[in-house]
């Protein structure tokens, strides 16, 4: 039961270019959503996050957009950089009796070509 | 400040044994939970502790276990070893009131033959 679904394990863009990963849920009662980044041999990352009550939130090059009505969010790097390429993780975070569990999806390799 | 530290790195078992897995929290983190991440999968949750006590489990097993220490340093014990088992496991930590954000550790890498 995959309730944090990344359908896309691979995408490829220039340096300079937006990258966008997507991600789709289907549990309602995800109250965060977070994005983590993966290096090889490294655990993830915290990237970004955002309230289940917040239709989007910006860091930097990074902006992640929530549509609740389509249980869709998505993560958006401009401009990407090589840096950038990495193993992206959707995550919903469902809070039960106290502890958090997030369910994360599949991942998606990003690489950002020079 | 030290971040999450995980040992060993790698570990190599057989079936039906018995395996525990270290971790060490980020100094003033008082959460840590337990990840488990297939190959090709997003990690999983296993369970969390807080102050001591186990506070939340995913679809888990009871032969997979844990400890937390008063110096918030904690431990996966997973008994009768199965081949499926095989996975890397994540241990991660967090601090109350920002929990949402979790400090992953990078992982020990379990093989079973």
């Amino acid at each position: 039961d995959q309730q944090v679904k990344q359908n896309s394990p691979s995408l490829s863009v220039q340096e300079g270019r937006i990258s966008i990963l997507n991600c789709d849920y289907t549990n309602s009662m995800f109250d965060y959503f977070l994005w983590y980044k993966k290096y090889p041999a490294e655990g993830p990352t915290f990237l970004i996050s955002i309230s289940s009550i917040k239709d989007k939130n910006e860091d930097g090059r990074f902006t992640v957009f929530l549509n609740k009505s389509a249980k869709h969010l998505s993560l958006h790097i401009v401009p990407s950089q090589p840096g950038d390429s990495a193993v992206y993780f959707c995550a919903a975070r469902r809070q039960i009796s106290g502890a958090n569990n997030l369910f994360f999806g599949t991942g998606t390799r990003l690489t950002v070509i020079p | 400040e030290t971040g999450v530290t995980q040992s060993p790195t790698h570990l190599i078992k057989t079936r039906g044994q018995q395996v525990t897995l270290r971790c060490s929290s980020q100094s003033g983190h008082n959460t840590v939970s337990w990840y488990q991440q297939a190959l090709g999968q997003g990690p999983q949750f296993i369970f969390q502790y807080y102050r001591e006590e186990e506070n939340g489990r995913g679809n888990f097993p009871p032969r997979f276990s844990g400890l937390q220490f008063p110096n918030y340093s904690s431990e996966l014990n997973v008994n009768a070893l199965e081949l499926d088992d095989s996975a890397l496991y994540l241990c991660a930590s967090s601090l109350t009131g920002k929990a949402e954000k979790l400090f992953f550790g990078s992982g020990t890498q379990l093989s079973v033959l």
